[in-house]
């Protein structure tokens, strides 16, 4: 069984600061792991993902992941947050013979302050 | 290209009512996926289609039906609405190719009373 958890439902930074969101996966298959950006009243849209090769990912917008097998984990980072990067953010899962099913966490909604 | 298109973008429905939201995608992917969003509790995958005629359950199947005749749509059918449905549905497809990368519908909004 594959799952996801996202620590911290709400994450406040000031503009320019660093981002991190954090996210911790369990599966019992090699994970292909992603982050969604979903803006107020919008669909979602890929940030990034993990499936192969290279552990540091990166996405549009400035966001980047690394993905450790070791931890666990797939934490997203960018370096100077813009206060257009306001949204909910969530990780998700899945596996090569998943045939696509993804499993998202709870989300974490990011605010940018002034 | 259209993606992913839903429709209602809005629906009010009593209990016990019966409704069908609409998926259409226009970029011959295979996938197609069905989720419903609440608060707290991210997005989970309610039915999804490999292809047309091929339909399997998802996490929270319970309360919906589904059929892929063409590969173009994929509606969702609520057979008696219940106020636990209320939440925010998407639409997703994707390539075969690719099933995991998937295009994600503007989602439609359900409320039950």
């Amino acid at each position: 069984a594959q799952s996801v958890t996202q620590l911290g439902s709400h994450v406040s930074v000031s503009e320019g600061a660093l981002v991190l969101l954090r996210c911790n996966y369990s599966s019992s298959v090699p994970p292909y792991l992603f982050w969604y950006v979903q803006y107020p009243n919008q669909g979602l849209q890929l940030l990034l993902k993990y499936t192969t090769g290279a552990t540091l990912v990166k996405g549009i917008n400035g966001f980047e992941a690394e993905f450790k097998k070791s931890e666990t984990s797939f934490h997203l980072t960018k370096p100077s947050a813009h206060m257009s990067d306001a949204a909910e953010y969530f990780c998700a899962v899945s596996g090569y013979n998943q045939g696509g099913k993804l499993i998202f966490g709870q989300g974490t909604e990011l605010s940018v302050k002034p | 290209n259209a993606g992913v298109t839903q429709t209602p973008k809005f629906q009010v429905l009593k209990t016990g009512q019966s409704m069908t939201l609409q998926c259409a995608q226009d970029m011959n992917h295979e996938y197609m996926s069905w989720y419903r969003q609440d608060p707290g509790m991210g997005l989970r995958l309610i039915h999804y289609s490999v292809g047309a005629g091929i339909t399997d359950q998802g996490e929270v199947p319970n309360g919906y039906n589904v059929s892929r005749s063409t590969t173009e749509d994929f509606p969702l059918r609520l057979l008696s609405a219940a106020p636990s449905q209320t939440s925010v549905y998407f639409c997703a497809s994707s390539p075969i190719a690719v099933p995991y990368e998937q295009y994600f519908g503007p989602g439609t909004r359900l409320t039950v009373t």
